[in-house]
């Protein structure tokens, strides 16, 4: 297994688009989570999946952010009609769920929105 | 409410020195508490953790950890400092229900010096 992959790693899109990153977990993790970070920040919870259920989803995640993780496994978040305040890394991590391990989080993507 | 406060925000050291990144946090419980490590444009890695036992705790690249509950702290050490070291740390304390989220701080930028 080479740990939790995220496409792409950079992402530059014109404001009003719409984007979708990918993440793949390590495979045998049933749970995923999507973070936040920007600049000079720690990262910031938006949600997480137990298998294919999304079971909690942060008030920072407003209504034009979606995320799935279909049949429980890989996960994609979806930004809509991307704002400037959207340009940020975005971190997906995986874990077994018992809270005690920590995550193994991806590389992240990069959001530029110009 | 969880809370992380990381009080440096960038510490420079000389190779070779030794080193304490500082961590304090706020839970109602005992915690779950983590440090990780971030590269410029990298995800996060976990360097070390803890959940119970043993006060002292050893981690990957010859970090270790002390958590004193009376102080409410988790600092990081090392006893002698790589160039490698320079990177972004950051401590995180972990919810014990629910998602498991981590409530990350604001990161400790390092800085080393030859």
């Amino acid at each position: 297994d080479t740990g939790v992959s995220q496409d792409p790693r950079h992402k530059i899109t014109k404001r009003g688009q719409n984007v979708t990153f990918r993440c793949d977990p390590i495979s045998e993790h049933n749970r995923l989570y999507w973070y936040r970070q920007t600049l000079g920040q720690g990262p910031e919870f938006l949600t997480y999946f137990q298998n294919e259920a999304q079971l909690e989803k942060s008030r920072l995640l407003s209504d034009r952010f979606s995320a799935e993780r279909p049949k429980g496994s890989f996960s994609t978040l979806e930004i809509q009609r991307t704002e400037q305040g959207d340009s940020a890394m975005y971190l997906c991590a995986s874990s077994t769920g018992t809270g005690r391990e920590g995550y193994t989080f991806g590389s992240g993507t990069r959001l530029t929105v110009v | 409410a969880q809370s992380v406060t990381q009080p440096d925000i960038h510490i420079t050291v000389s190779e070779g020195a030794s080193l304490e990144l500082r961590c304090n946090y706020s839970y109602g419980a005992t915690p779950y508490l983590f440090w990780y490590v971030q590269s410029p444009g990298q995800g996060l890695q976990l360097l070390l953790k803890y959940f119970s036992g043993d006060t002292l705790v050893q981690g990957i690249k010859g970090f270790e950890a002390e958590f004193k509950r009376s102080q409410s702290s988790f600092n990081l050490r090392k006893p002698s400092v790589h160039w490698s070291d320079a990177a972004e740390y950051f401590c995180a304390v972990g919810d014990q229900t629910g998602a498991n989220n981590l409530f990350f701080g604001t990161g400790t930028r390092l800085t080393v010096i030859p």
